[in-house]
């Protein structure tokens, strides 16, 4: 068990709804990192925020979205879903984003658009 | 850019044989860090290896050990006397080192390894 918390485990949903998915870094870690694995595009990096405030951007697309609230949370919200939005969605956290830290993955959240 | 090449898609080994899983890398940094993950049925992401740039020194753990070659830009990984529960899909992954403290990890497309008993 990595520490890092992602719900929902599964979700269903149709073409053109929204969804949120929220993830729970480790104690203590400032940092959470987004991933999404597809079947098209593999293990891509989407976003990363740093006690609270974006830090990178990755090939995240504009019909998604993502924040960090002041108790670390995250959430990653995705909108106008379609088809190829299927994906398994990883958060990670590390600790500090001053050096390097060990990225620790959540379970993923795997999301089927129908 | 960055980026990882994992040529073998999938690979399949008799039990207790050894498996190289082979990775290469493209970066313009000349300070970087690159990871070794385990994908396993069950879908979680698990952290095998991280190793630095500047340390090229290979590494064992067990029945698993790596092999960084900077002049080859290659950083691949050896089991030996694989077992079955060493089935699953290895990622091989590369991050910048950033002073901005963005860590962000670029990942190979895999390599499925099924052991066969």
């Amino acid at each position: 068990d990595s520490g890092v918390t992602q719900t929902p485990k599964h979700l269903i949903t149709a073409t053109g709804q929204r969804v949120t998915l929220r993830c729970s870094p480790r104690s203590g870690d400032l940092s959470v990192y987004w991933y999404q694995q597809s079947l098209d595009q593999g293990l891509q990096f989407l976003i990363q925020y740093y006690n609270g405030e974006e830090r990178a951007k990755g090939n995240i697309l504009e019909r998604f979205s993502a924040q960090q609230f002041p108790d670390l949370h995250s959430e990653l919200n995705l909108s106008s879903l379609e088809l190829g939005d299927s994906a398994l969605y990883f958060c990670a956290s590390s600790a500090t984003s001053g050096t390097y830290n060990e990225q620790f993955f959540g379970p993923g959240t795997r999301l089927t658009v129908l | 850019a960055q980026k990882v090449t994992q040529a073998q898609t999938e690979i399949s080994v008799v039990e207790k044989e050894d498996v190289t899983l082979d990775c290469v890398y493209e970066t313009r940094d000349t300070t970087y860090y690159l990871f070794w993950y385990k994908q396993p049925p069950s879908g979680e992401l698990v952290f095998l290896i991280r190793r630095n740039s500047f340390d090229e020194q290979n590494e064992i753990s067990g029945r698993y050990s790596w092999n960084f070659q900077k002049s080859t830009s290659s950083f691949n990984f050896t089991i030996t006397a694989s077992q079955v529960v060493d089935s699953a899909v290895y990622f091989c992954a590369l991050s910048p080192y950033s002073g901005a403290g963005s860590y962000q990890l670029t990942f190979g497309k895999g390599t499925k390894l099924s052991v066969i008993p």
